[in-house]
This record gives C-alpha cells, sequence and structure tokens, in this order.
C-alpha cells in the first residue's frame, strides 16, 4: 500500500516568512495530492490539493508543488500570518477515491508574531 | 448549516464498555468514512462506506463496526472499549468520484 512521510513534524517562522512542508510517497500510482489545515480543537479542512497532471498549483498565498519523477511534493505558504498556525497534513492517492489516500503524519506550523 | 453533525464530542469510557459514536451528514454524499487522529500518526481510516447498504474495512477495522442504513447516517461502535481507542474520532464524507473530504467536529474519546 501507499506510504506517506511529513517533514518537518514541527516547523515555527516569523511572521512574513515562507514555510515550507514536505511529503513523500511511494506508490507510483498516486496520482491525487491533497493537503488539509486543521486549527487547534477544528476539523481538518481541505485548503488545496494537485493532480499528477500539473506540477504546480497556486492559490492567493499558498502553493503546491508536485514531482512524480522523485515521487514528492510540497506545501509552500509565503507571506505568513498568525492564522496560519495550524497542522497540516499531506495525503496521496489515486485520483477520484477519498477512501484510498493516505495521510501523513502532520506538521505543526507556529508562526510567530 | 450543511455538514456533518457528530455527537457525543467528548466520552470517558471504562474499558469494556460498548460505545457507539454517532455521524450524521446532510450533503446528500454518497460516501462516508471513519479516521481516528493520534498525534505522530495523522488520519487513520477505520472504516468506509461507499453508498447506503455497503460498508468496508479500512486501515485499522479491529475493535470497531459500523453500519449504513442509509445516506444520512453511519454509526461507528466499539464493541469492548480498550485503552488504545483513545482517540478523536472524525467523521467524513465525500462524493464517490471526487476526493475532497468534509469532516465533522470530531469525537475525544477516552477509554480508561
Amino acid at each position: 500500500g501507499e506510504n506517506v512521510e511529513q517533514h518537518p513534524s514541527t516547523l515555527s517562522v516569523q511572521e512574513g516568512d515562507s514555510a515550507v512542508i514536505k511529503c513523500t510517497y511511494s506508490d507510483s500510482a498516486s496520482n491525487y495530492f491533497p493537503w488539509y489545515k486543521q486549527e487547534l480543537g477544528k476539523r481538518p479542512q481541505l485548503i488545496i490539493d494537485i493532480r499528477s497532471n500539473v506540477g504546480e498549483k497556486k492559490d492567493q498565498r499558498i502553493a503546491v508543488t508536485l514531482n512524480k519523477t522523485a515521487k514528492h511534493f510540497s506545501l509552500h505558504i509565503t507571506e505568513t500570518q498568525p492564522e496560519d498556525s495550524a497542522v497540516y497534513f499531506c495525503a496521496a492517492g489515486p485520483g477520484g477515491s477519498a477512501r484510498q489516500l493516505t495521510f501523513g503524519s502532520g506538521t505543526q506550523l507556529t508562526v510567530l508574531p | 448549516i450543511a455538514g456533518i453533525t457528530q455527537a457525543p464530542t467528548s466520552q470517558i469510557l471504562a474499558a469494556g464498555r460498548r460505545m457507539t459514536l454517532r455521524c450524521t451528514q446532510d450533503m446528500r454524499h454518497n460516501a462516508m468514512y471513519w479516521y481516528r487522529q493520534d498525534l505522530g500518526l495523522g488520519l487513520r481510516l477505520i472504516h468506509y462506506s461507499n453508498t447506503a447498504g455497503t460498508t468496508g474495512k479500512g486501515e485499522v477495522p479491529d475493535g470497531y463496526s459500523v453500519s449504513r442504513a442509509n445516506t444520512d447516517d453511519f454509526p461507528l461502535t466499539l464493541a469492548s472499549a480498550v485503552p488504545s481507542q483513545t482517540s478523536v474520532y472524525f467523521c467524513a464524507s465525500s462524493d464517490v468520484g471526487h476526493g475532497e473530504l468534509f469532516f465533522g467536529e470530531g469525537s475525544r474519546l477516552t477509554v480508561l
């Protein structure tokens, strides 16, 4: 089955700086890579996703890049703000089926004022 | 407000007791899921249901059972709780063929 590794487990950045979270996956059949954000005590929510037919996707201050050859993908947050503080989860799996998603272990991002 | 409702929000349970976590969605999604969240382990799938009347096992199904009598409800039952089942449990739903998961607010379960 799929194995997803996520690094780092914790990340602290100064407000305004950029943050990068990296994930690797093992199954070359995976072609859907979502990122979820979970604020303290809240539910996880999808913030961005990418499919294997594109290498990069942006949505305002967040972007995701994908390298299928190396089997890794990354989340980039620019101009970080205190409200970006949360746990971020990456996931990987075949497209069109949430059932087959495998999640990473999560990254606690803290944005320091 | 459309979404997923879980109950209870929090529960302390003696080992050996039976417990059912309830989950109801009003988005008419076909697929529903139960995950457990443990520190350092991310979200792990317990059971899923692609449509009413069908269920399947996820990554960590042992000690848990589910049923899907209708589209909206997907209860998770612990027949005889053990301390290793102490966790935060999230119910989720999605449209079949779409990857986005919509999560409930979670149920924090402590088994003593």
